[in-house]
Order: C-alpha cells, then structure tokens, then sequence
C-alpha cells in the first residue's frame, strides 16, 4: 500500500531534551515536506526536500533541523525543543511533477512542557 | 504572496442536506487548487483537484470548478452523510516562484453532519 508513515505518533517531552520525528514513504517521491498545524493558524510548511541531499527552508523552520539522506526517509529533529514546538506535525510527500499533490502521513502529535 | 481563504465555519447540517464551503484565492503564477479532508484523529486527505481554468474536480460525491475569473474554488455536495463530517482544507500549490510545491492552505471549515 502506498502510504507515508510517521513515528512516533504521539510524543510528550520536556523541554531541552532532543528528539527526532520520523518520516518514510514508498512511493518512490522526489520531493517530501513538513508542515505544522496549530488552531487558528492552520498548516505552515517547517522544511522541504526536493531529492536527496537537497534541502531548504518552509515558513517557520526556527528551532528545527531535517536531512534527506535516502529518498524515502525526512526525519525531523528538533534539538532543543521549547514549549512553543507543541503542535500537531505531518509528513509530506509528492511525485514532483504536476499536478503537485501531496499525500500526507497520519500526523505526530508533540507536547513539549 | 499566495493565499487561501475560506469560510470558517462551524458548519452544522442535517444529513441529506446541501453542503458549500467557500474557497477564494490569491496566487502569484497559475496554482493548482486541492481539497483535503481531515477526518477525526487522521491526517489529511485528497479530496479532489484541479488544475487549470474550467477543470472539475470531483470524488465522493463532492465537487469543485476552479473559476480563474472570480479565483474561486468552492466545495459543493448534493446529500452529505454523516460519515462526511470532518475539517475541509482548501489549498493551493504555485511553482510561478520556484521549486517548492509548498501548499498553502486556509484554516479549514469544520462540518458535522447530523442524523
């Protein structure tokens, strides 16, 4: 099934303590994404990744890092997570060509107290 | 910059109703335009897509004409159900600026469909 996968699902942490979001899809996708989505802020995009080694920066990338080592994996790490990083975060993924659709993993959801 | 807005909702409905969410948009280039539903606890979803002047996106029942002259982009069911009660995201991608397929999104309407 094709599908993008996140782990963990749900994560409590406190602050300082540096953790990593994964993220992998079988779909053979160029270009992968994270976003973030807060009430009445809706999603904004954190990093993208056009291939592989080839990163740059969303909206709000403050206080998060990724890599893109293989085509399928785009971990997401955050160093030193403050309680402003508590969020609902998904995954992304597209085919990089037209239309652009993206196809989204399950969601993480990341309590930093 | 681009941008999304939508009707903000909550919408309430009875089943077999008649359902709009309003979509308009602002784009630098020629965007292609999405719908994603997010249904409890679950991520996001493609509804239905379109990517040009005219085009008609359809899946489940919904739809959407993506109107370059009133840059709309508005989500219309006949009979909603209860089962389509869940978070409507109306988005945009436009790669006029780059290589980013970001989407922008508006801030999603949340639908619950009564029995």
């Amino acid at each position: 099934e094709a599908q993008v996968t996140q782990n963990p699902r749900y994560l409590i942490t406190v602050t300082g303590k540096k953790l990593t979001v994964t993220c992998s899809q079988n779909m053979n996708h160029e270009y992968m994404s994270w976003y973030r989505q807060d009430p009445g802020l809706g999603l904004r995009q954190i990093y993208y990744s056009m291939n592989v080694e080839v990163t740059d920066k969303g909206d709000v990338p403050e206080g998060y890092k990724v890599s893109r080592k293989e085509k399928r994996n785009f971990p997401l790490i955050l160093e030193s997570p403050s309680p402003n990083q508590t969020s609902l975060y998904f995954c992304a993924s597209s085919p990089g060509r037209g239309p652009y659709e993206q196809y989204f993993g399950p969601g993480t959801r990341l309590t930093v107290t | 910059g681009n941008s999304v807005t939508q009707m903000e909702g909550p919408v309430t409905l009875s089943e077999e109703a008649f359902l709009t969410i309003n979509c308009t948009y602002t784009a630098t280039g020629y965007p292609s335009l999405f719908w994603y539903v997010q249904y409890p606890g679950e991520g996001l979803q493609l509804l239905l897509k379109a990517t040009k002047a005219d085009d008609k996106g359809s899946n489940k029942g919904f739809e959407a004409t993506y109107r370059k002259e009133t840059t709309s982009f508005h989500l219309e069911k006949g009979s909603v159900q209860v089962s389509d009660s869940a978070v409507y995201f109306c988005a945009l991608t436009d790669r006029s600026g780059g290589s980013n397929y970001k989407l922008t999104f508006g801030k999603g309407t949340l639908l619950t469909v009564n029995p």
